[in-house]
């Protein structure tokens, strides 16, 4: 059966540390993948996208990386903030159309 | 420039109610979405409207959930007659147009429903 599986257990990290949250995918072939913050009440917010052709993607503190044979996405923050506590969503982009399909999400709390 | 807008952001209704939710994409956007996550789910894809056409509607639910986009623009997605069932929260999302793949998706805050 296809399933999206990400951290099932809230991720608690020390500011400065780097924060690795894990997305793996299972009987899906995405053209694209995609990460979201979603804070308490708000909708998802996007972060980052990656092709399938690409192995790694950086925007300022954070970094994407896919690798297709594993059918696995890993997203890093760096030097990690308080500010950064919030679930944050793996979803993967089908080959044909523009659905999204999710996965349960990450909570992570960086802690001061 | 203004996001995606929902409304109401908060609705009540009795089983067997009829209610209407609205989504105003961002300005120009032809691509229209709506999801849901109902309790301890994950979000999951509704519909896809480009323009005022139905592109994907394959996850809908049931014939008791209808959406509309009326000459492009907004969108409603209304629900006859309400089941406990379909408490959750609605998102509606956009994107610019085209069918490029990784476009960038844009959610609204939800409309969270309640069904008593």
């Amino acid at each position: 059966s296809q399933k999206i599986e990400q951290n099932s257990e809230a991720l608690n990290i020390q500011e400065g540390k780097t924060a690795t949250l894990t997305c793996n995918y299972t009987n899906y072939s995405p053209a694209y993948l995609q990460w979201y913050r979603q804070d308490p009440g708000r909708g998802p917010v996007f972060l980052l996208l990656i092709r399938e052709n690409e192995k790694e993607k950086r925007k300022e503190r954070l970094k994407v990386t896919f690798d297709t044979t594993l059918k696995q996405s890993l997203f890093h923050i760096t030097a990690s903030q308080p500010a950064d506590s919030a679930t944050y969503l793996c979803a993967l982009q089908l080959e044909y159309g523009n659905k999204l399909v999710f996965g349960a999400g990450t909570i992570l709390r960086v802690k001061s | 420039e203004a996001g995606v807008t929902q409304f109401p952001s908060h609705s009540v209704i009795e089983k067997g109610q009829t209610v209407t939710l609205r989504c105003d994409p961002i300005s120009g956007h032809d691509n229209l979405y709506w999801y849901r996550r109902v309790m301890g789910k994950e979000i999951k894809f509704l519909l896809h409207f480009v323009k005022e056409s139905k592109q994907d509607e394959s996850g809908m639910p049931n014939n008791r959930f209808l959406a509309e986009r009326t000459g492009g623009t907004y969108s409603t997605l209304k629900v006859q007659p309400a089941e406990l069932e379909d408490s959750g929260v609605y998102f509606c999302a956009s994107s610019p147009p085209g069918q490029g793949w990784g476009n960038t998706i844009y959610f609204g805050e939800g409309s969270w429903l309640t069904v008593v």
